[in-house]
């Protein structure tokens, strides 16, 4: 079946302009999570989503991020007034509910952001 | 707070040999699971194995196995008759249960650089 898909596969863009990343969940994945991965790093936590519950925003680097999830299935990622310091690889796992027997997330490609 | 530490940034391993990687913890949970990601050059990360730390049997997926000390907070991999395409990042989280909003927590490390050497 289709894994969770992430676009674009990488996006080069200006310091100073906005970006938007999209994730497409596995269907009947209810929970979602994204991720910034910078180099040498592990994954960061920056927000997650479970259904139509208010978002846990708490990792959320600063107010230039922001994300949503339409219908409780696609999502996006939007970075305003992008910093070479917002240059990462963006990752997007989905679940099934937290409180399913089965709490493997199950990851996309991810986005490689490159702000020049 | 969850931390998870991964001490080996780098490693490498003749093909068909055996490797183990370190992973470390710390918590106050009593509650938990652990996993091993993997991730190849292509970016996807993929699991490698789980263990729930209620269970005391080490988790074992064919070439792949843990040691899982949960006194000493300690779960490594271990990769028999390691092949060529084991060469990835390899990452260790762990899993905070909730059933709150805030959802599962997952805590990553920061990757094992995994070369296979033919």
């Amino acid at each position: 079946g289709a894994g969770v898909s992430q676009s674009p596969s990488n996006k080069v863009t200006e310091k100073g302009k906005d970006v938007e990343l999209r994730c497409d969940p596995i269907s009947g994945h209810t929970a979602l999570y994204w991720y910034r991965q910078s180099l040498g790093q592990g994954l960061e936590f920056l927000i997650y989503f479970q259904g139509n519950s208010a978002p846990d925003k708490s990792g959320l680097p600063s107010d230039r991020f922001s994300a949503e999830r339409t219908g409780g299935s696609v999502s996006t990622l939007t970075i305003q007034r992008t910093q070479q310091e917002d240059s990462a690889v963006y990752l997007c796992a989905s679940s099934l509910p937290t409180d399913s027997p089965s709490y493997e997330q199950y990851f996309g490609p991810g986005t490689r952001l490159t702000v020049t | 707070a969850q931390t998870v530490t991964q001490s080996q940034p780098e490693m490498s391993v003749q093909e068909a040999e055996t490797v183990t990687l370190s992973c470390t913890y710390d918590t106050s949970e009593s509650n938990y699971y652990l996993f091993w990601y993997k991730q190849p050059p292509s970016r996807q990360m993929i699991l490698v194995i789980r263990q729930e730390a209620y269970k005391q049997q080490n988790a074992t997926e064919n070439r792949f196995s843990v040691n899982f000390q949960k006194a000493a907070k300690s779960f490594s991999l271990k990769i028999s008759d390691s092949q060529l395409g084991d060469t990835a990042m390899y990452f260790c989280a762990f899993m905070k249960l909730s059933y709150s909003n805030t959802g599962n927590q997952f805590y990553f490390g920061t990757g094992t650089s995994l070369t296979v050497i033919p």
